[in-house]
Formats: structure tokens, C-alpha cells, sequence
């Protein structure tokens, strides 16, 4: 029963290096989301996926690249690294549209620091 | 932006009955959930409400009162496992198929 999975979980970058954050779900969701998590902030949508292919604009998509070139995956890109990107990374599946009998379900989450 | 709010701390003693509060604000709204979340690990599902009334799940029920913008968490015979982040989630239109979160309620269930 993997669902949701991130790698890496934890990773330290310095200001202006690039990386690839990447999220993998074996429960043939549809839709998938990238989200971050600041303190006291509750949790923010970066961006979305809704099936492969498609992707779309959260909340807080600047600074940030994604792809959905497979349906099971869900890459996030930080181009240049900027200490305001230190946070928690969570990636998130649902089946279809959230609500009702479709819950996101998500992963464990990548702790992510930007020096 | 985040529109939702929720108290940003509770606390409760073993055994209480505790209830946590979550108001929107919004013309497109579609739904309310809710998420746990242990020690900032990864959030899980506890209930929705798209209709009013009362949702129950075990020892969690939800509630919803869409004429008040409002809605409510309860948790009953609190225990110490339920020690977590609580978060109020709002469905805004029926096909894009995102989650607004609020900033959470820190919730201590003590001894």
C-alpha cells in the first residue's frame, strides 16, 4: 500500500540551485496537487494536475514548474532557489474532483531548506 | 486566498467533547472538509459536508450550515492520540476540483 509517495523527503539547497521534487501514486488518480506548508499557514496550493498531460496554476505558482508527463507522476521544479521556498512540500492525489467520496490523499511530505 | 477561518488553538482533557469552528467566506462554494494532521506529517481525511446538517464518523462528526458560512468539527471522547492539527478544507465549484485550506486549529488533548 505505497499511494502517495515524495522523493527526496529532505533535501538543503543554497540560493540559486535548481532541483526537482517527485511525486509518485499508484492508485490511478486522476488529479494530482503540489502544496506547501509554512507555519502558520495552513497549507497553500502550488499548482495542479487534472490527468495527464494537464497542469494549471494554484494559489502560490511563482517560482515553481510542474509536469504530468505520466498519469502516475508529478514532478515539482524550483528553477532558482530562493530562501522563501524553505517550507514543506506536500504532494496529494484524488481520484477525480476533491469532495464528497473523492479525498486527496497525500504523502509523507519533503522538508526542503534553502540557505 | 485563504478566506476560511478557524481558531488557531484548543484545549481539552481526556474523555471531553471538543468542537472546532471553521467559517467561509465565498459566492462558489461547493463543499467543506476535513483534514489531521500528526506532528506536520501527512494530512489525512476525516469528513465532508456539501449538503447542511450532520456528518458522523465514529467518535468525529461534521457539521455544515450553508446559510451561515459555517461549519463545525466535534470530536467526542477525546484521547490523547488525538493530539493533531485540524484543518477546515473549502471546494470551490463543482469541476476544478481544488481545496482551499484554512491555517488549522492546534488541538492538545491532555491527561
Amino acid at each position: 500500500n505505497a499511494g502517495v509517495t515524495q522523493t527526496p523527503k529532505f533535501r538543503v539547497l543554497k540560493t540559486g540551485q535548481s532541483m526537482t521534487l517527485l511525486c509518485a501514486q499508484d492508485m490511478n488518480h486522476e488529479y494530482m496537487y503540489w502544496y506547501r506548508q509554512d507555519p502558520g499557514m495552513g497549507l497553500r496550493l502550488i499548482h495542479y494536475s487534472v490527468g495527464e498531460g494537464t497542469t494549471a496554476k494554484g494559489e502560490v505558482p511563482d517560482g515553481y514548474n510542474v509536469s504530468r508527463l505520466k498519469k502516475q507522476n508529478f514532478l515539482l521544479g524550483l528553477e532558482s532557489a530562493a530562501p522563501s521556498q524553505t517550507s514543506v512540500y506536500f504532494c496529494a492525489s484524488s481520484y477525480s474532483k476533491s469532495g464528497g467520496n473523492q479525498p486527496q490523499h497525500f504523502g509523507d511530505g519533503t522538508r526542503l531548506s534553502i540557505l | 486566498g485563504q478566506s476560511l477561518e478557524q481558531p488557531s488553538e484548543v484545549t481539552a482533557v481526556e474523555g471531553a467533547i471538543v468542537q472546532i469552528n471553521c467559517t467561509y467566506q465565498t459566492s462558489g462554494f461547493y463543499g467543506l472538509s476535513w483534514y489531521q494532521q500528526h506532528d506536520g506529517g501527512a494530512p489525512t481525511f476525516l469528513s465532508y459536508n456539501a449538503l447542511d446538517g450532520l456528518e458522523e464518523t465514529g467518535r468525529f462528526s461534521s457539521f455544515l450550515s450553508r446559510s451561515d458560512s459555517y461549519g463545525y468539527l466535534l470530536l467526542q471522547e477525546l484521547q490523547m492520540k488525538d493530539s493533531a492539527s485540524y484543518f477546515c478544507a473549502e471546494n470551490r465549484g463543482s469541476t476544478l476540483g481544488r481545496l482551499y485550506f484554512g491555517r488549522g486549529t492546534q488541538l492538545t488533548v491532555w491527561p
